[in-house]
């Protein structure tokens, strides 16, 4: 099983260039969501999605944008990336189900700004 | 707003030892609390779960429990092996499942041979 799948794995940027992180996955769910980990920080939502044309901002949205025009699909764009946007990048999908739903987690992106 | 403090790490142990790693949370409404655990160069695996109070979440030989009137859910493991060494998350979900989770700050152990 696939399961979620993030590409890719590493990217360098230079500041103000743009780029997208894709994330798909084979498992039909309809949650998916973008987390950036920092140091010390742990993982913060970036932007979510409850199914095919509905996003929503997280904690951190700013300097990024999603959309999702599939089930399987929620890539995240960078339209001008700053060093601050140097992070690791996890995308995360679960069923709408009750309570202690899993997120299921791809291998992430991790991404340097320079 | 949602909180999860963790304890600060890293923690380092020698093979066989006992761990607690403990989390307390915040949290308007009633979560459901998850440990998950990253591997070197891997996303994170859920571990175990609990969603309801005094609920023993438990996994691999981990567990903790969700302790409503001490916001807590430590994680304990009676005998740690090399294979353990990780980073650990602490988590709560506040509309209940994992769709919008907040994350403690991680706690990275090593287990030594």
């Amino acid at each position: 099983n696939a399961g979620v799948t993030q590409t890719p794995k590493f990217q360098v940027l230079k500041t103000g260039q743009s780029m997208t992180l894709q994330c798909a996955q084979d498992m039909n769910h309809e949650y998916m969501s973008w987390y950036r980990q920092d140091p010390g920080m742990g993982l913060r939502l970036i932007h979510y999605s409850v199914g095919a044309g509905i996003t929503d901002q997280g904690e951190v949205p700013n300097g990024y944008n999603v959309s999702r025009s599939t089930t399987e699909d929620f890539p995240l764009r960078l339209l001008s990336a700053a060093p601050s946007q140097t992070s690791v990048y996890f995308c995360a999908s679960s069923p709408l189900g009750s309570r202690g739903t899993e997120a299921f987690f791809g291998q992430g992106t991790r991404l340097t700004v320079v | 707003g949602n909180s999860v403090t963790q304890m600060e790490g890293p923690v380092t142990l020698s093979e066989e030892a006992f761990l607690t790693i403990n989390c307390t949370y915040t949290a308007t409404g009633y979560p459901s609390l998850f440990w998950y655990v990253q591997y070197p160069g891997e996303g994170l695996q859920l571990l175990l779960k609990a969603t309801k109070a005094d609920d023993k979440g438990s996994n691999k030989g981990f567990e903790a429990t969700y302790r409503k009137e001490t916001t807590s859910f430590h994680l304990e493991k009676g005998s740690v092996q090399v294979s353990d060494s990780a980073v650990y998350f602490c988590a709560l979900g506040s509309s209940g499942s994992a769709r919008q989770l907040t994350f403690g700050s991680g706690t990275q152990l090593t287990v030594l041979p």
